[in-house]
């Protein structure tokens, strides 16, 4: 079963403008939310996270929004850049339990 | 380079046969964390050891074992090994024993098994 879902496989934007990658989850229990990055040939590198006691968490560019209440959360990047060509993978966990959770991933390509 | 190392980078082996994959964790850090990603797939949490012990356990199969050493490498076992196999197969490493704590990923081995 999958617990966190990705919908959309694929998304391309324009340089400048703003990415919105979107993430549903099913399980209320989780407690926290990981939004990794992944270049091809390379293992996912931790990009931004919140906790489900926010609802908002801003790193530079990037910014997580989390609706507890539709179980789903996004990742913002503005103003996108061609460098944030890769795929997106959001993640999910509990501070207890031992589950954790990754969706299918989003190919973020960014058109100069 | 995340600090995690992954031995081999590729392995291209049979059906039925059995293989060993190698991870070291970067400096410091007390937990492992196994994965696999195949086809079409996200990634799947497979295991995690903490300090030589094993602390959570996903979707991994009966086939397939881990280890953690007190030098704290770790090894995936993959055994009676099919086509559905092949994936690659990445480790992560932390400080901390929480699945929640960012994850350092190593750049993955590659499985084909033919």
């Amino acid at each position: 079963d999958q617990q966190v879902k990705q919908n959309s496989p694929s998304l391309s934007v324009q340089e400048g403008r703003i990415s919105i990658l979107n993430c549903d989850y099913t399980n209320s229990m989780f407690d926290y939310f990981l939004w990794y990055k992944k270049y091809p040939a390379e293992g996912p590198t931790f990009l931004i996270s919140i906790s489900s006691i926010k609802d908002k968490n801003e790193d530079g560019r990037f910014t997580v929004f989390l609706n507890k209440s539709a179980k789903h959360l996004s990742l913002h990047i503005v103003p996108s850049q061609p460098g944030d060509s890769a795929v997106y993978f959001c993640a999910a966990s509990g501070y207890t339990g031992n589950q954790f959770y990754f969706g299918t991933g989003t190919s973020l390509t960014v058109i100069p | 380079d995340s600090g995690v190392t992954q031995t081999p980078k590729h392995l291209i082996t049979a059906t039925g046969q059995r293989v060993t994959l190698r991870c070291s964790p970067r400096s410091g850090d007390l937990s492992v964390y196994w994965y696999q990603q195949s086809l079409d797939q996200g990634l799947q949490f497979l295991i995690q050891y903490y300090n030589g012990e094993e602390r959570a356990k996903g979707n991994i199969l009966e086939r397939f074992s881990a280890q953690q050493f007190p030098d704290l490498h770790s090894e995936l076992n993959l055994s009676s090994l099919e086509l559905g196999d092949s994936a690659l197969y990445f480790c992560a490493s932390t400080l901390g024993e929480g699945l929640y704590n960012e994850q350092f990923f190593g750049p993955g081995t590659r499985l084909t098994v033919l």
